[in-house]
């Protein structure tokens, strides 16, 4: 049984650039959370996906969207990219919107922005 | 507003003696309190968790926490540390007032353990 999955592993852009993030849940998974971890800091929740719907949000600006899919699979997209959105971008996935069910973490997406 | 503290960037422990590393939290209501680590070139891996009942939580690899409301802390430890507990840990919390279908979690920026041979 396959985890969470990211792909890309890495990514390079230049400031102004647009990129996109894919993430495919944990087989039985149905919810789906990013979160974004700049170095040497803890991860940052940015939104939750359940339903094909956003359905949280934490303080990130609407540079930053995502989508959920049919088969639970989900896209994170940053625009307009800046210096300081150089992080290692996390999926999360649960079965279920209960918060009590444990996420699973997939390996990440090392975003460098030059 | 809620907040999740890791005092000690860095954590050295010999091989086979006991391991502590500290978390303090900060909420409005109750707390639900987490512990993940992070090896390098991986995701977060779940360890163990507090929702509610005994102080003392028995997670994964042999690691434990104890909740201590009145001191607001959620200390991990081991009895018996293995170089291979070498990694990256994060103290996490969540606050109960809010609803239950909130995925946010609060984590803490983490204290990078070393387990000496």
């Amino acid at each position: 049984d396959a985890g969470v999955t990211q792909s890309p592993t890495h990514l390079i852009k230049t400031r102004g650039q647009q990129v996109t993030l894919r993430c495919s849940p944990k087989s039985g998974h149905d919810t789906v959370s990013w979160y974004q971890q700049a170095l040497g800091q803890g991860p940052q929740f940015i939104f939750q996906y359940y339903e094909e719907e956003e359905r949280q949000r934490g303080n990130f600006p609407d540079r930053f969207s995502g989508h959920q899919f049919p088969n639970y699979s989900s896209e994170l997209n940053v625009n307009a990219l800046l210096l300081g959105d150089s992080a290692l971008y996390l999926c999360a996935s649960r079965a279920g919107e209960e918060f009590y069910n444990e996420q699973f973490f997939g390996p990440g997406t090392r975003l460098t922005v030059l | 507003a809620q907040s999740v503290a890791q005092p000690e960037d860095q954590v050295n422990v010999a091989e086979g003696n006991p391991l502590t590393v500290k978390c303090t939290y900060s909420v409005s209501g109750n707390p639900y309190l987490f512990w993940y680590v992070q090896y390098p070139n991986r995701g977060l891996q779940f360890l163990l968790k507090y929702i509610t009942g005994d102080n003392l939580v028995k997670g994964s690899y042999g690691f434990e926490a104890e909740f201590n409301k009145s001191q607001t802390s959620f200390h991990l430890k081991k009895p018996s540390a293995l170089v291979s507990d070498s990694a990256l840990y994060f103290c996490a919390v969540r606050d109960s007032m809010w609803e239950n279908r909130d995925d946010k979690i609060i984590f803490g920026k983490g204290t990078r353990l070393h387990i000496l041979p």
